[in-house]
């Protein structure tokens, strides 16, 4: 709901372009996961972050706690990252569940 | 090694009746979830337990539904008496405290 605002909604991507995805925090989150749910619905586990900043491949995420929010940069987009990309905040400290956002779906197209 | 397991993939129920829901968690992992999925409230939590005790039971969801967590690697959901507004994915996902792992779900379509 209002507690993690994800934005865009949805993102039109070019094959070979960057982009960014944001996500803003109005809890006092502790971590952030980032999930990627492709077309048959599956869900899968990008990142899990503690403050800093964390790469894997073309993909590469930041959680500032102090600022409260979280940032997931797609480089040299494929078309295998198309998708709604959700993140997830941990929040009261831990020992609650994950509120997520409301996703942001990308299409990328050659 | 087995991912988090949902049975059934798909189920179809009738206005009333009560179905129920199975989820197997990663193994070794304490934290199993229950959320649920619709296009309009997007992922919406049912139920968190911790080392089988409840944590969090969704507000908006105590009165029809129930989770439990009888053993540490097996997890029911039970909607009773399921209504068509109950139509949506059922995720069930698990953690050892850091990442969380997602099962594909269940779809439940109530007619």
């Amino acid at each position: 709901g209002d507690q993690v605002k994800q934005s865009p909604s949805a993102l039109s991507l070019q094959e070979g372009t960057n982009s960014a995805l944001r996500c803003n925090f109005s809890i006092a989150t502790t971590t952030v996961q980032w999930f990627l749910q492709n077309p048959r619905g599956s869900l899968m586990n990008l990142f899990y972050l503690v403050p800093g900043t964390k790469e894997n491949g073309r993909l590469k995420s930041t959680f500032n706690s102090k600022e409260s929010y979280s940032t997931l940069h797609i480089r040299d987009a494929q078309l295998e990252d198309s998708g709604t990309y959700f993140c997830a905040a941990e929040w009261d400290q831990g020992g609650r569940a994950l509120i997520f956002g409301t996703g942001t779906t990308v299409s990328v197209s050659p | 090694d087995a991912g988090v397991t949902q049975t059934p993939r798909h189920e179809v129920a009738e206005k009333g009746q009560t179905i129920i829901l199975k989820c197997e968690p990663v193994s070794g992992h304490n934290d199993l979830f229950w959320y649920r999925q619709t296009k309009i409230q997007g992922l919406e939590l049912l139920s968190y337990f911790r080392s089988k005790s409840l944590m969090e039971d969704g507000g908006a969801f105590k009165d029809r539904f129930k989770a439990e967590m009888l053993n540490s690697s097996f997890s029911t959901l039970k909607i009773q008496p399921t209504e068509p507004k109950d139509s949506a994915v059922y995720l069930c996902a698990s953690s050892q405290g850091t990442e969380v792992f997602f099962g594909k779900g269940t779809r439940l379509t109530v007619v």
